[in-house]
């Protein structure tokens, strides 16, 4: 069954820092993938997506994630965090076989210090 | 540029009651879709609609109906209301079934059943 596994449900990185948040995914067919941001209060905001090609993809807000298919991993990196990006993220993967639909993982929870 | 509105935001609602939760969008999007957010538990898809006029079971449907009587609205309805409804409600929508496009998700509707 298609899965989406997010390990880290809290993360805690200090303003200035590097930030990587996990993501495993189970998908037969090659995974159109995201990265949605849930602010305090806000719906979701999609931070990136990859489909093909260039398995290093660049967003908004200066998010990257890399897919590694051998690990079935799709990680997000921010090489330095501000205050505003206490958030929630979610990783989630898209199911082209039938009706498109998503699947989510849980979310970490990104907690900044100051 | 309202994007996705949902009304209302925050309900609470006793045990037995009905509730209408309504979703517009005025992007002229296709595609609309209804998860809950559970702690712990990412966003689970409860119904979706591919147009006016058609709905589909996702993930969760079960205490959940729906209707897409005009094309920007999509209605989720829970007939009879119980503790395990208790959950955040987002709402989205896509101008197509693929993942080309953006989903664009709602601020979400915080639903308590005492």
């Amino acid at each position: 069954a298609q899965s989406v596994t997010q390990p880290d449900i809290h993360i805690t990185v200090s303003e200035g820092a590097s930030l990587e948040l996990r993501c495993n995914y189970s998908y037969g067919a090659t995974p159109y993938l995201f990265w949605y941001v849930q602010s305090p209060g806000q719906g979701l905001q999609l931070l990136l997506k990859y489909f093909s090609g260039d398995t290093l993809v660049q967003g908004i807000k200066g998010f990257e994630a890399e897919f590694k298919r051998s690990q079935s991993s799709f990680n997000l990196r921010k090489p330095s965090v501000h205050w505003s990006d206490a958030a929630e993220y979610f990783c989630a993967v898209g199911l082209t076989s039938g009706t498109y639909k998503y699947i989510f993982g849980t979310g970490t929870r990104l907690k900044v210090l100051a | 540029n309202a994007g996705v509105t949902q009304t209302p935001k925050f309900r609470v609602l006793k045990t037995g009651q009905s509730m209408t939760l309504l979703c517009a969008q005025d992007m002229n999007h296709e595609y609309m879709y209804w998860y809950r957010q559970d702690p712990g538990m990412g966003l689970r898809l409860i119904h979706y609609s591919v147009g006016e006029g058609t709905t589909a079971k996702g993930e969760v449907p079960d205490g959940y109906n729906v209707s897409r009587l005009k094309k920007q609205n999509f209605l989720l309805g829970l007939e009879s209301a119980a503790p395990s409804q208790t959950s955040v409600y987002f709402c989205a929508s896509s101008p197509d079934p693929g993942f080309d496009t953006e989903a664009f998700f709602g601020q979400g509707t915080r639903l308590t059943v005492v």
